[in-house]
């Protein structure tokens, strides 16, 4: 059962637009919400997060829109580059734990 | 600081044989813990631990074991190789509780025959 569900599996987005990756979730318990990003080869590496009391998180081009009402989470990746061609994972931590749940990945490509 | 070290990269396990996938963190960190990642599924937690000595199951903890002797190691144990078990291993660590950033090691590509 997956406890994070994340859309869509694999995006391709021109150099310069918008990226959008969003994530469902059910368990009421989720207090943490953070984003990571995976190049090729490596361990994942966190990216942004947010936590439910606020409703949007940006740092630099990347921002967390966050619906606490419809359980739901996304990401966007302004003026998307090359360089951030990756797979990206959002997740789930329960409250009072360090556990992370993962979403299925979006496999990101962006076109020069 | 090396961060999350692990070790081997790789590896080819014969059914039925058994291992240990090494994980050493340099950050004095109390928590870590050992993913599974298969494609299209994210990973999953197999087990973790909140500090030399104490361990618990995470998702998907059949056919794993683990030990945490001391703050800096948590090695995983394969006792009986299965070809399910083929994936790719990544342990992570994080502070003190609330402090959530896990720190991920570049991971183990484990594939059973």
């Amino acid at each position: 059962q997956q406890q994070v569900k994340q859309s869509p599996q694999s995006l391709i987005v021109q150099k310069g637009g918008i990226s959008i990756i969003n994530c469902a979730y059910e368990n009421t318990a989720f207090d943490y919400f953070p984003w990571y990003q995976q190049f090729p080869g490596k361990g994942p590496a966190l990216l942004i997060a947010i936590r439910p009391d606020v409703s949007e998180k940006k740092e630099g081009r990347f921002t967390i829109s966050f619906n606490k009402s419809a359980k739901q989470f996304s990401l966007h990746i302004m003026d998307s580059q090359p360089g951030d061609s990756a797979t990206y994972f959002c997740a789930a931590t329960p409250r009072g734990a360090n556990n992370l749940f993962f979403g299925t990945g979006t496999r990101l490509t962006v076109i020069p | 600081n090396a961060g999350v070290t692990q070790t081997p990269k790789f590896r080819i396990l014969k059914i039925g044989q058994s291992m240990t996938l090494q994980c050493t963190q340099d950050m004095n960190h109390n928590y870590m813990y050992w993913y599974r990642q298969d494609p299209g599924m994210g990973l999953k937690l197999i087990y973790y631990s909140v500090g030399a000595g104490i361990t618990d199951k995470g998702e998907v903890p059949n056919g794993y074991n683990v030990s945490r002797s001391t703050t800096e190691d948590f090695p995983l144990r394969l006792e009986l190789a299965a070809p399910s078990q083929t994936s790719v291993y990544f342990c992570a660590s994080s502070g003190l509780a609330g402090v959530n950033e896990q720190f991920f090691g570049p991971g183990t590509r484990l594939t059973v025959l």
